[in-house]
């Protein structure tokens, strides 16, 4: 079946810190990949996505590459903020239909620290 | 644009007891879900809509939990009775086929409702 495996967390950075969390997953077919962000007290925001391999989606510093190859779609930022303190959670949608639900890992939880 | 409206943020019951939620989607957006998010969990999927329709309700345990989208636009998800194990964030999202630009279908999230049984 389909499924999103993130690495465990905590994950405990400095300010200014590189920043990799890793995200891989299993799907039939040609998957479209998300990376929302939690922050607390907060509903999940979409961080970056997409939809084809070899793409790259970015936002706000973010960056993930979707590798067929790997079947993977980590989340990379070059200078974590304080700011970026959230629960990251990766998800995979099943082609574009309007009909495929979104498949969330367990989610992986980042304190920056000043 | 208006996001996704969810009420209330907060319940606590006890169990046995019943409870509602309620979902107001961003307009036009045709598909509405319902997610649980269990604590330290990702959400998993409990119910989709396309408009007033079931389209998935594969994880969403019948013999208590219901939900339903009349006229296609609000949501009401019930939980009756509640179990200790039904403490969690019950997320709403929507979305459309052109919402996110490319055709992802991005889903928007509302702030959620936090459930706690006792």
């Amino acid at each position: 079946g389909n499924s999103v495996t993130q690495m465990e967390g905590p994950v405990t950075l400095s300010e200014e810190a590189f920043l990799t969390i890793n995200c891989t997953y299993t799907a039939t077919g040609y998957p479209s990949l998300f990376w929302y962000v939690q922050y607390p007290g907060e509903g999940l925001q979409l961080l970056l996505k997409a939809t084809k391999a070899d793409d790259k989606g970015s936002n706000k510093g973010f960056e993930a590459t979707y590798r067929k190859e790997t079947t993977s779609f980590h989340l990379e930022k070059g200078s974590v903020q304080v700011s970026d303190s959230a629960v990251y959670f990766c998800a995979l949608k099943r082609g574009s239909s309007n009909t495929g639900k979104l498949i969330f890992g367990q989610g992986t939880t980042l304190q920056v620290k000043p | 644009e208006a996001g996704v409206a969810q009420s209330p943020r907060y319940k606590i019951i006890e169990k046995r007891q019943s409870v509602a939620f309620w979902c107001n989607p961003i307009s036009g957006h045709a598909t509405l879900y319902w997610y649980q998010q269990i604590l330290g969990q990702g959400p998993k999927l409990l119910i989709q809509f396309q408009n007033n329709g079931v389209v998935d309700d594969s994880q969403l345990p019948k013999d208590r939990f219901s939900a339903e989208r009349l006229k296609g636009v609000d949501s009401t998800l019930k939980i009756q009775p509640a179990k200790l194990e039904d403490s969690a964030v019950y997320l709403c999202a929507s979305s459309s086929p052109t919402s996110g630009g490319s055709g992802a279908n991005v889903l928007t999230f509302g702030a959620g409702s936090r459930l706690t049984v006792l």
